[in-house]
């Protein structure tokens, strides 16, 4: 089965460090999306990624986020100057078609921890 | 967005058959029922999707009465590794949503031996 590569599983970064997390969507999907999930929370949407373009953000997603999808495979979220309630675990996912109709393949997450 | 109603929390043991049902008053025409799991640190997995009456596939069973107010997740005899959180979600995410999933609280089953 298919699947979403998330890297790395577990980071460590220090208040105002910058961060990528990086992600490889399955192969034939053409949207991205990022989701964090703050512990003992809900699942939250961030943004969603079409066609080299941002489709859709959340309050959440300010200027300190960015994404890019720097070459045919990876898709990365970076966080400019980390924040301790940035602290969550940040899941990629990717879809072929841009609607929930159609399941939505999750990774594993990174587990982000600022200090 | 259709808001959806869960359970919080409920129990069973090994090999029982268990249903969660969630409430969707407000669902719309055009709307979609989908379920997703979600193992501790881990990211959702779909689960099934249903518009109307009764879809089954490997893992689930997904049982919508006419006025598709609700709807009910059946897992047949669960195990332990079944433990989980089972998220309900509604709506048509092109016109609504585009494309992004919202997640409520899901309900936390817990499968005892």
């Amino acid at each position: 089965e298919p699947e979403v590569t998330q890297t790395p599983s577990h980071q460590v970064t220090q208040m105002g460090q910058e961060v990528i997390l990086r992600c490889v969507p399955i192969s034939n999907h053409l949207y991205f999306y990022w989701y964090r999930q703050i512990l003992g929370q809900k699942v939250e949407f961030l943004v969603s990624f079409y066609n080299n373009e941002i489709s859709e953000k959340s309050e959440i997603f300010d200027d300190q986020f960015s994404v890019e999808r720097p070459d045919g495979s990876n898709f990365t979220l970076k966080i400019r100057s980390t924040k301790l309630e940035d602290s969550a675990m940040y899941f990629c996912a990717s879809s072929e078609e841009r609607s929930a109709n159609y399941g939505y393949t999750f990774g594993s997450g990174t587990r982000l921890t600022v200090v | 967005l259709a808001k959806t109603t869960q359970p919080i929390s409920m129990d069973s043991y090994e090999g029982q058959e268990v249903n969660i049902t969630c409430s969707h008053n407000n669902i719309a025409t055009n709307d979609y029922i989908t379920w997703y799991q979600q193992f501790p640190s881990q990211g959702p997995r779909f689960i099934i999707q249903g518009y109307k009456t009764k879809v089954t596939n490997e893992v689930a069973s997904l049982f919508i009465p006419a006025d598709r107010k609700s709807s009910t997740l059946s897992l047949p005899r669960v195990s332990l590794s079944d433990t989980a959180v089972y998220y309900c979600l509604v709506g048509d995410m092109i016109y609504n949503q585009g494309g992004k999933l919202i997640f409520g609280q899901g309900t936390e089953l817990s499968v005892k031996p």
